[in-house]
């Protein structure tokens, strides 16, 4: 079955720093890949997503992430981190659904980063 | 736009009650989806709809059921609530040609004691 982990439960940085998030997947074929951020009290935005071609995909706020079929991974990136970064990280992968015509998503279970001023 | 809207944004109930979750979105999608988060564990689907009319089950539907008669509403039903149902529950829509780009509500905290 299509699935995400995500290694990482818990990382802190300092503002400015850069930042790394670990996705590794786990499919047959060429995955669509996902990542989502939820701020504090919030649902979940979409920061970038991967279906093919170039292996680098840039996303909002100044988030990339690269797939790498080698490593099955697809880690999120930001050379520099602000304080608002401060949120919870969803990796998720796009899977066919029970239902005709129906697509799912399943997310891993999420990196919290803090960010130190 | 309003987006997705979620009523209420907190509630306490007691074991063996029931309520609605209330969804609504404004954007005519046809795709909506009820997800429950647990600390640490992720989110994880429990009903999705494609369209009026049509549901199916997700991950963890046990204790749960939804409908949906329009096409802006998804409401998510508890019937007899139990302490393994205290979560935060998200509801989410999207188009069907972008399942993948998903819109959240704000979420409902309940908690069952």
């Amino acid at each position: 079955a299509q699935s995400v982990t995500q290694p990482d439960i818990h990382i802190t940085v300092s503002e400015g720093a850069s930042l790394e998030l670990r996705c590794n997947y786990s499919y047959g074929a060429t995955p669509y890949l996902f990542w989502y951020v939820q701020s504090p009290g919030q649902g979940l935005q979409l920061l970038l997503k991967y279906f093919s071609g170039d292996t680098l995909v840039q996303g909002i706020k100044g988030f990339e992430a690269e797939f790498k079929r080698s490593q099955s991974s697809f880690n999120l990136r930001k050379p520099s981190v602000h304080w608002s970064d401060a949120a919870e990280y969803f990796c998720a992968v796009l899977r066919r659904g029970s239902g005709a015509g129906s697509y799912q998503l399943t997310f891993g279970k999420g990196t919290k980063l803090s960010v130190i001023p | 736009n309003a987006g997705v809207t979620q009523t209420p944004k907190f509630r306490i109930l007691k074991i063996g009650q029931s309520m609605t979750l209330q969804c609504a979105q404004d954007m005519n999608h046809n795709y909506m989806y009820w997800y429950r988060q647990d600390p640490g564990m992720g989110l994880k689907l429990i009903y999705y709809s494609v369209g009026a009319g049509i549901t199916d089950k997700g991950e963890v539907p046990n204790g749960y059921n939804v409908s949906r008669s329009t096409t802006e509403d998804f409401p998510l039903r508890l019937e007899l609530a139990a302490p393994s149902q205290t979560s935060v529950y998200f509801c989410a829509s999207s188009t069907s040609d972008r399942a993948y780009e998903q819109y959240f509500g704000p979420g409902t905290r309940l908690t069952v004691t």
